[in-house]
């Protein structure tokens, strides 16, 4: 089984509705975090968090929100989407190390279309 | 947030050709990586350089930290068809957040 798990793979909605994307991993790691891709613009990071009451803005925050319901489990939401964030969404997490060392495992993505 | 730009942006060559690509920065970051990504699938992390100068192998490919620590090389000795991918570069900033070059496309033709 895979270490970093997102539902859903795939998500077609239209402009306006509330979505949610999920992220779980059994890597026991405490940081976990929520990134963008689009073609020519790499990762960019939305939120991140170190520990369960830790949540922390990234780059491009504006749009969504996320919860930290336990260890293992790091939500985004999107609560009105818009057809610019249309894109692919990763989670990763990496747990607590020096600079030298961080390695961030990341999930297989969730592609979203928004209409 | 400090900024990385990748060159290339697209790579296409045949098999066994030699390729070079670049990563820039006029920040220092406490170290770089280097990810490669297939589709469908999120990055896997293929190297951490962390000393200014740094040279690190992993088989054909040679990564290189400046000696400022401001920018890196991916070089890819006698390509093969495998090493098909979008590679992207991403510096650690103090506090362990990634930042992220665009991304080269590589395309090895056979």
């Amino acid at each position: 089984d895979a270490d970093v798990t997102q539902t859903p793979r795939n998500r077609i909605t239209k402009t306006g509705k509330r979505i949610m994307l999920e992220c779980s991993q059994t890597k026991g790691h405490d940081r976990m975090y929520w990134y963008r891709q689009d073609p020519g613009l790499g990762l960019r990071l939305i939120y991140y968090s170190f520990d369960v009451k830790d949540i922390n803005k990234g780059e491009i925050s504006d749009g969504y929100s996320v919860s930290r319901q336990a260890q293992a489990k790091f939500s985004l939401s999107l609560e009105s989407a818009i057809p610019n964030q249309t894109a692919l969404y990763f989670c990763a997490t990496s747990d607590r190390r020096g600079p030298s060392q961080e390695t961030q495992y990341f999930g297989p993505g969730t592609r979203l279309l928004v209409l | 947030t400090q900024l990385l730009e990748q060159s290339p942006q697209f790579l296409s060559i045949q098999e066994g050709e030699n390729l070079t690509v670049y990563c820039n920065s006029s920040s220092v970051f406490s170290s770089l990586q280097w990810y490669r990504q297939e589709p469908g699938e999120g990055p896997v992390l293929l190297v951490t350089v962390v000393t200014g100068g740094e040279v690190k192998k992993l088989k054909r490919l040679t990564f290189q930290f400046g000696d400022a620590r401001k920018d890196s090389s991916l070089h890819i000795t006698a390509a093969q068809p495998g090493d098909t991918g979008l590679y992207l570069c991403a510096g650690v900033e103090y506090g362990n957040k990634l930042v992220f070059g665009a991304g080269t496309i590589l395309r090895v033709k056979s």
